[in-house]
């Protein structure tokens, strides 16, 4: 069965500093892997995502995630953070199986970031 | 472009009163839809999910129901609601064969 791990209920990082939210998956097959950001009260903004290609993926907001097949992760990274980052984030890994017409998501429990000023 | 619409924003029920939650996708045609919930501000639990009128698949037994009755509008109801009911419903849609999952401002419903 296909899961997603993010195994940092909270990250703190200093503002101008490189901050990395991690996350590990689980699937059959090839990965499908996304990140978003939720902000307090509002839904999930889709950041970026892993499909094929180059590992290292770039998205919205400076933000980029680096995929590694042999570790099996998908870490979010930013070189430099703004107290403005600071919000809730979801990986999630698309269901390999397309049972029902269409694919499911699976979602890592979140990680709450904290940009420091 | 594509734009998503929930509503109400913020909804307080008491217990065993009825809900209908309302999910509405502009400028796409024959949208996946889907309802989530997210309790306590952190993971999300895939509550129903939709691929055309009519169709509703459940991943969950529970006190919710999911109806589709045009293309794209999706509706979220209970008959009586019950104090668990609490959370942050999010709906959300992806076309066709796309990869990427597009989510709603939410809902907050609380029940007391």
């Amino acid at each position: 069965a296909q899961s997603v791990a993010q195994p940092e209920d909270q990250v703190n990082v200093a503002e101008g500093n490189p901050l990395t939210v991690k996350c590990t998956y689980s699937v059959s097959g090839n990965p499908y892997l996304f990140w978003y950001v939720q902000y307090p009260n509002r839904g999930l903004q889709f950041l970026l995502k892993y499909i094929t290609g180059d590992n290292l993926v770039k998205g919205s907001y400076g933000f980029e995630a680096e995929f590694n097949k042999s570790q099996t992760s998908f870490h979010l990274k930013k070189p430099s953070a703004l107290v403005s980052d600071s919000a809730l984030y979801f990986c999630a890994v698309r269901d390999s199986g397309r049972a029902s017409g269409t694919y499911k998501y699976i979602f890592g429990t979140g990680t709450r970031l904290k940009v420091l000023a | 472009s594509q734009t998503i619409h929930q509503w109400p924003a913020t909804l307080v029920q008491p217990v065993g009163s009825p809900l209908s939650l309302e999910c509405t996708v502009e400028g796409t045609s024959n949208p996946n839809l889907y309802w989530y919930r997210q309790a306590a501000g952190r993971g999300l639990q895939l509550l129903f999910y939709s691929v055309g009128i009519g169709q509703i698949s459940s991943e969950v037994p529970q006190n919710l129901s999911a109806s589709r009755p045009q293309d794209r509008q999706f509706i979220l109801s209970s008959k009586k609601l019950l104090l668990s009911d609490s959370g942050f419903y999010l709906c959300a849609w992806s076309e066709g064969n796309q990869e990427t999952q597009y989510f709603g401002p939410g809902t907050r419903l609380l029940v007391l």
